[in-house]
């Protein structure tokens, strides 16, 4: 079956690191995408991985290991607008259909 | 460019009631998704579509239908609404997978929907 893992909530502080950590389990493997979803509104794409390794976009990096079914997103220099839920989702198939896990939902604190 | 539009953003309806949930993307995108989202469930697949006049269900099709007869359109129908189908639905759309990869889908604003 496929499964995707996540933290319900986590809270950090305005300035800070925080990771937010993903497993998965999926029939083949296409990747992993990592969404931002602020209250009431569409969720907005992040990132993608398909190889081992960190990816960086600015102060949001995600990385991936496969061997493991593990990924995590990075937040640096965290802002308060960084408060939303973020979504760890994985492709099943080539109809790029996903398999979203049910978010984690990050406050940042000043 | 307005990306993926979902109309009406709310509605409220009655038990056994029917109405239709339309999506339209401007950007010539091939497959077209429908998901719902509900508290502590995370978004589910409900219907999707890899092409005008193609559609195939998700995760859980019961209770909705589903047309694409254009690209640019991807209609949710509710033939009769329950109770249990109050959720927020989203639209979303994406360029034909190739290559190896995946690309990233397009997700509307939501249409939030109450059954009474």
């Amino acid at each position: 079956g496929q499964n995707i893992d996540q933290p319900t909530e986590m809270t950090a502080t305005e300035g800070a690191i925080v990771q937010i950590n993903c497993t998965y389990q999926t029939s083949g493997f296409n990747g992993l995408f990592w969404y931002q979803q602020h209250a009431g509104e569409a969720p907005t794409f992040l990132s993608y991985n398909v190889l081992d390794g960190l990816e960086e976009k600015g102060r949001f990096s995600s990385f991936l290991s496969r061997s493991k079914g593990y990924s995590y997103l990075l937040l640096k220099e965290l802002q308060m607008k960084d408060s939303a839920s973020y979504l760890c989702a994985a492709p099943g198939g080539a109809t790029n259909k996903l398999i979203f896990g049910t978010g984690t939902l990050l406050a940042v604190q000043p | 460019n307005a990306g993926v539009t979902q109309t009406p953003k709310f509605r409220v309806l009655k038990t056994g009631q029917s109405m239709t949930l339309l999506c339209a993307q401007d950007m010539n995108h091939e497959y077209m998704y429908w998901y719902r989202q509900d508290p502590g469930m995370g978004l589910r697949l409900i219907h999707y579509s890899v092409g005008e006049g193609t559609t195939a269900k998700g995760e859980v099709p019961d209770g909705y239908n589903v047309s694409r007869l254009k690209k640019q359109n991807f209609l949710l129908g509710l033939e009769s609404a329950a109770p249990s189908q109050t959720s927020v639905y989203f639209c979303a759309s994406s360029y034909v997978v190739g290559g190896g990869s995946n690309q990233p889908q397009h997700f509307g604003d939501g249409t939030r929907l109450s059954i009474l």
